[in-house]
C-alpha cells in the first residue's frame, strides 16, 4: 500500500518562512509532486522533485530525499494569499497521484 | 476559456437516483481523471483513463461507473447514489509523459449532495 503524512495544519505570519514536510511509504516511486488548493477551489499545480534536493520557483521551494522517504515544501515572503491548503502527492510509476491529506496553512497579519 | 470544464457545479439528490457527472477538456491531454475530496482525506482516486479505450479502476471505484466518450470527455456515474457519496469531485487531465513527471490540471469540481 501507500501512505503519505503531513500535519494538518501549519499557522505562520506574513512576511515568515514556512516549512510542510511529507513523509511517504510506497511500493514503488518516481517523484513527488506538491499541490495548493484555496478553499473549496480546483486543485493547482506547484513543484516536482524526482530526484534528491531542492527545486526553487519563486517564493516556493521543495526538498526530496529519496533515502529518507521525505520532503518538505518551503514558502518563504508568506502573503496572506498563501492561506490554503498543501498536498503531497506521490508518483509511484503508474502515472497517478496518490496525495497526502493536505496540510491547511493559515497566514495571519 | 477554462481548459478543464465539469458539468454540473453544484447537485443535490436523493438516495437511489442515478447521477452523471461530465468532464470536458481542450487541452488536448490523453490522461482523465476522477477524484473525491471528502474533509480530511484529501483527493482519492476513483478512476482513470489513459485513452479513450482504457479504463481503470482508482482506490474507490466501488459505486462508480465511467465513461470516455472521446479523448476531451470523462464522465462519472453514480448508478444509485447513498448519502456517504455526497462529497467534491474533481477532474483532472494530464498529457503523455516520461513517468512520474506529469503534473494534472484539475477542473473546478462539482459538489455533490445526496439526500
Amino acid at each position: 500500500g501507500q501512505s503519505l503524512e503531513q500535519p494538518s495544519e501549519v499557522t505562520a505570519v506574513e512576511g515568515a518562512i514556512v516549512q510542510i514536510n511529507c513523509t511517504y511509504q510506497t511500493s514503488g516511486f518516481y517523484g513527488l509532486s506538491w499541490y495548493q488548493q484555496h478553499d473549496g477551489g480546483a486543485p493547482t499545480f506547484l513543484s516536482y522533485n524526482a530526484l534528491d534536493g531542492l527545486e526553487e520557483t519563486g517564493r516556493f521551494s521543495s526538498f526530496l530525499s529519496r533515502s529518507d522517504s521525505y520532503g518538505y515544501l518551503l514558502l518563504q515572503e508568506l502573503q496572506m494569499k498563501d492561506s490554503a491548503s498543501y498536498f503531497c502527492a506521490v508518483n509511484s510509476g503508474y502515472s497517478t497521484l496518490t496525495f497526502g491529506k493536505g496540510t491547511m496553512l493559515l497566514v495571519s497579519p | 476559456d477554462a481548459d478543464v470544464t465539469q458539468t454540473p457545479r453544484n447537485r443535490i439528490t436523493k438516495t437511489g437516483k442515478r447521477i452523471m457527472l461530465e468532464c470536458s477538456q481542450t487541452k488536448g491531454h490523453d490522461r482523465m481523471y476522477w477524484y473525491r475530496q471528502d474533509p480530511g482525506l484529501g483527493l482519492r482516486l476513483i478512476y482513470y483513463s489513459f485513452d479513450v479505450k482504457d479504463i481503470n479502476k482508482g482506490e474507490i471505484s466501488d459505486g462508480y461507473s465511467v465513461s470516455r466518450q472521446a479523448q476531451a470527455k470523462f464522465s462519472l456515474s453514480l448508478e444509485s447514489a447513498i448519502p456517504n457519496q455526497t462529497a467534491l469531485y474533481f477532474c483532472a487531465t494530464s498529457d503523455t509523459g516520461l513517468a512520474g513527471t506529469d503534473t494534472q490540471y484539475f477542473g473546478p469540481g462539482t459538489r455533490l449532495t445526496v439526500l
